[in-house]
């Protein structure tokens, strides 16, 4: 079964630019977890799609939304890029809020801002 | 306000050794705990989970125990191999309701040959 994929992998970009992140699922997973990691800060979940809907999300600004598509694919996407939005941005699959709640990861995108 | 916390930022144990990983949680709501480890330019892999009403969960090398008085679960790696060296990432959950992972600031272990 074929793992989580993220693209792109790096992107370098502008402050005031924007960005969009696509991240594919495993096959028959519905929900989609997105995190932004920086040093010293761990995993900040930014949020989770399941089933085209927003269910949960966590505290950044409204320059940080996503969406998800029929096939359980998401995007993510910064408006108005500031340089502290240089991270390591990763998506997680998961079966969607039942046992096993194990979430599985792609590589990441890393996201530096210039 | 950080509900899940890795105090230790890094840790070094020589290989053979026990190595121990601790994390602590002030949301007594959390009944589900899991541990992931992630390796430089790769997303975090899944390793070991622990239910609220165990106290203990063994797969083969990895060992994580739960004392819900304290708050606080451990991963233990034995014995730990250079392979093992990567940074270690506790989370919970609460299982009822649609809830989110939160995810602690991480643990470097450095297995030294």
């Amino acid at each position: 079964k074929a793992g989580v994929t993220q693209t792109p992998r790096y992107l370098i970009k502008t402050r005031g630019q924007q960005v969009t992140l696509s991240c594919s699922p495993i096959s028959g997973h519905r929900s989609v977890s997105w995190y932004q990691q920086t040093p010293g800060q761990g995993l900040q979940f930014l949020f989770e799609y399941f089933s085209e809907t927003q269910r949960n999300k966590g505290n950044f600004p409204g320059r940080f939304s996503g969406r998800q598509f029929s096939n359980s694919r998401s995007e993510m996407n910064v408006s108005t890029l500031e340089l502290g939005d240089s991270a390591l941005y990763l998506c997680a699959s998961s079966l969607g809020g039942r046992v096993p709640y194990e979430q599985y990861f792609g590589p990441g995108t890393r996201l530096t801002v210039t | 306000d950080q509900q899940v916390k890795q105090n230790s930022p890094s840790l070094s144990v020589q290989e053979g050794r026990i190595s121990i990983l601790n994390c602590d949680y002030t949301n007594s709501m959390f009944d589900y705990f899991l541990w992931y480890k992630k390796y430089p330019a790769e997303g975090p892999t899944f390793l070991i989970s622990i239910s609220s009403i165990k106290d203990k969960n063994e797969d083969g090398r990895f060992t994580v125990f739960l004392n819900k008085s304290a708050k606080h679960l451990s991963l233990h790696i034995v014995p730990s191999q250079p392979g093992d060296s990567a940074v270690y990432f506790c989370a919970a959950i609460k299982s009822f309701g649609n809830e989110k992972l939160t995810f602690g600031t991480g643990t470097r272990l450095t297995i030294i040959p």
